[in-house]
């Protein structure tokens, strides 16, 4: 079975620069989510989808961040335009709809982002 | 807001030993509990999922346990090894809030 896809592993941009991430989770997963990791930290939740409705972004900079998954499948996170404090790795993952049986979340390999 | 935290923060052992990893979360409410496993510069690797009506699961060396009341979970390695070194994350699922809140991580080192 094939895992959570990620791209790319890694990005260096300037501050001020826009960039983005893209990610393919396991197939037949409705749930997505966008994760940040800063070095040291546990991940923290950006967005969560349910199919390609959002379910949870509270914690999204929207005056920097969007994210989108279109036709409930693939999904794209953006940052425009980009700060110092945005270095981290960016982590996808995905698992079954909340409330089956399994909602066991499966992680990509992330996307380090240095910003400079 | 559920908050989850993980003691030791890092850990050294030697290669053989058998040892424990601490994870505490402050709302019991949860709808499931999730350890992986991090190496560095990598993504997560789910290592077990215990669901909020189950007491413990258990793969290979590795058993977790789950105590909704007392708001705590363990994760124990038994007979470690050098390839055990990463660091380990839990991962709390509440009932009302669909994502996972992950605790900062225990860093081990299993030294040969």
């Amino acid at each position: 079975e094939a895992g959570v896809a990620q791209s790319p592993r890694y990005k260096i941009i300037e501050k001020r620069q826009s960039v983005a991430f893209w990610c393919n989770p396991i197939s037949g997963h409705a749930t997505l989510y966008w994760y940040q990791q800063i070095l040291g930290q546990g991940p923290k939740l950006l967005i969560q989808f349910q199919n390609n409705g959002v379910v949870d972004d509270s914690q999204l900079p929207k005056d920097r961040f969007s994210a989108e998954r279109l036709k409930g499948v693939d999904s794209t996170l953006k940052i425009q335009p980009a700060k110092l404090e945005d270095s981290a790795v960016y982590l996808c993952a995905s698992s079954l709809k909340f409330g089956q049986v399994n909602t066991e979340a499966f992680f990509g390999q992330g996307t380090r982002l240095t910003v400079v | 807001k559920q908050e989850v935290t993980q003691i030791p923060a890092a850990l050294s052992v030697p290669e053989g030993e058998n040892l424990v990893l601490n994870c505490s979360f402050t709302d019991s409410a949860i709808y499931n509990l999730q350890w992986f496993r991090q190496d560095p510069g990598k993504g997560l690797t789910s290592l077990l999922l215990i669901q909020s009506s189950q007491r413990e699961q258990t793969s290979g060396r590795l058993n977790a346990s789950l105590d909704k009341s007392s708001g705590r979970s363990t994760l124990y390695i038994a007979a470690s090894q050098p390839g055990d070194s990463a660091t380990y994350l839990c991962a709390v699922r509440n009932n009302y809030g669909q994502n996972f809140v992950f605790g900062p991580g225990t860093r081990l080192s299993v030294l040969p």
